[in-house]
């Protein structure tokens, strides 16, 4: 079955400090990997999308790398702000039936405290 | 601004009262698509819509309706809405669903409960 596994489920840490999310997904076929950022009550907004061939994709303070041989992805924050404070969540698309689906991860809450 | 627009932002409703929420996106995106959120859980998809007048169930269609009449619309109905359709609904569009690398535009969600 295709599944998209996040951890934490939560995470809270001082601003400044670098924190790095966790995804593990059994898609498969594999076409692609994304990582969302969504404010409380607000729609998710693409961070970075990474496909096979990529390893590593940079993005201000965040660094997405991701390795399809075991089927990680890991998402890492710099010097963490307070506005980063959000839930974080990683979608891995994939095909079936010649259909691209996608498949969520249920997300990472990050609260960054002053 | 391109963006996708939902109304309402917050709806309280009673079970069995005809509901439904709107979604508008400017952008010419051919596909749209309904998700609901609910805490632990991932978004689920509802409906989706790879044009006008094309619309296919997802994950968790029962008890939902959806209608594509002009591109821009996709709107979202709930003919009869229970207790455990009480969920974060949001609407997503994109340039086109056939390909792997369409980033999803999202509104900004509605909050729905039903009493």
């Amino acid at each position: 079955k295709n599944q998209v596994e996040q951890s934490p489920q939560s995470l809270i840490i001082l601003e400044g400090k670098n924190c790095t999310l966790q995804c593990n997904y059994t898609v498969s076929p594999f076409s692609n990997l994304r990582w969302y950022k969504q404010d409380t009550g607000r729609g998710p907004v693409s961070l970075t999308i990474m496909t096979f061939s990529e390893n590593t994709k940079s993005n201000r303070r965040y660094t997405a790398t991701l390795d399809a041989d075991t089927k990680q992805s890991s998402l890492h924050i710099t010097a963490s702000q307070l506005s980063d404070s959000a839930s974080y969540i990683c979608v891995v698309s994939g095909v079936e039936d010649s259909n691209y689906q996608l498949i969520w991860g249920a997300g990472t809450k990050l609260i960054i405290k002053p | 601004e391109a963006q996708v627009t939902q109304n309402p932002r917050y709806l309280i409703t009673v079970t069995g009262k005809k509901l439904t929420v709107t979604c508008s996106q400017n952008m010419n995106h051919e596909y749209m698509s309904w998700y609901r959120q609910d805490p632990g859980l991932g978004l689920r998809q509802i409906y989706y819509s790879m044009n006008v007048e094309v619309t296919d169930k997802g994950d968790v269609p029962e008890g939902y309706k959806v209608s594509r009449k002009e591109k821009r619309n996709f709107p979202l109905i709930l003919e009869s809405p229970s207790p455990n359709q009480t969920s974060l609904y949001f609407c997503a569009s994109s340039l086109s669903g056939t390909g792997p690398f369409y980033g999803y535009t999202f509104g900004s969600g509605t909050r729905l409960t039903v009493v």
